[in-house]
């Protein structure tokens, strides 16, 4: 399978808890996006990289969220002091540089008690 | 901002055609995409709209018209499995800006 994975596919926390995501890209994409997804709504951009640089990151997003693609492939989200709001479906997509269309994984699923 | 409007929820007959519209308010943007997304599954790429005018492919069509803030995606002959929600999205600054998407009953 070629396609972009991400573990675990979903997560459930007890609220305080930290958790961390993984996502592994399309091995010749060399663009990385997070988005979150709650139910009813559109996929929201989070973060994305370009290589291992992190280019741009959601005024939405809380300081307790954190990206890093150390070496330019795969890309893990942390979230920590885990909230009850942060329950959602958390998306990882990888896209060609010049390329327009992102290539999206099945997603990791949290629920926070 | 760049407010992407489309209806919550439509319905369809299988085997019939259906019209889904997005209006949106941006001032600059690369290009519109659709992306097709089965309940509790990623999104999946329907197409994308760079300049003015009909994108066909196969059953699907997606229409741009920059001027007017409007596209819209046409699914013909539709199947049970098209039942899914059409995500419109806006391709700006090297990000994809997504609007709530319409959620697409079809009836048999």
């Amino acid at each position: 399978d070629t396609g972009v994975s991400q573990d675990p596919r979903h997560k459930i926390t007890k609220r305080g808890q930290n958790v961390t995501f993984r996502c592994d890209p399309i091995s010749e994409h060399n663009r990385l996006y997070w988005y979150r997804q709650t139910l009813g709504q559109g996929p929201e951009f989070l973060t994305y990289f370009q290589n291992e640089a992190q280019l741009e990151k959601s005024r939405l997003l809380s300081d307790r969220f954190s990206a890093e693609r150390p070496k330019g492939s795969f890309s893990t989200l942390e979230i920590q002091r885990t909230e009850q709001g942060d329950s959602a479906m958390y998306l990882c997509a990888s896209s060609l540089p010049a390329g327009a269309e992102q290539f999206f994984g099945p997603g990791t699923r949290l629920t926070v008690l | 901002g760049q407010n992407i409007d489309q209806p919550t929820e439509m319905t369809a007959t299988e085997g019939a055609i259906v019209q889904i519209n997005c209006t949106y308010q941006t001032s600059g943007f690369n290009g519109l995409f659709w992306y097709q997304q089965h309940a509790g599954e990623a999104p999946t790429f329907l197409s994308y709209n760079v300049l003015d005018g009909l994108e066909e492919k196969g059953r699907f069509s997606s229409f741009l018209s920059r001027s007017k803030g409007y596209s819209y995606l046409l699914l013909k002959e539709l199947q049970m499995k098209d039942s899914a929600s059409y995500l419109c999205a806006l391709n700006r600054d090297d990000k994809i800006i997504f609007g709530k998407g319409t959620r697409l009953h079809i009836l048999p």
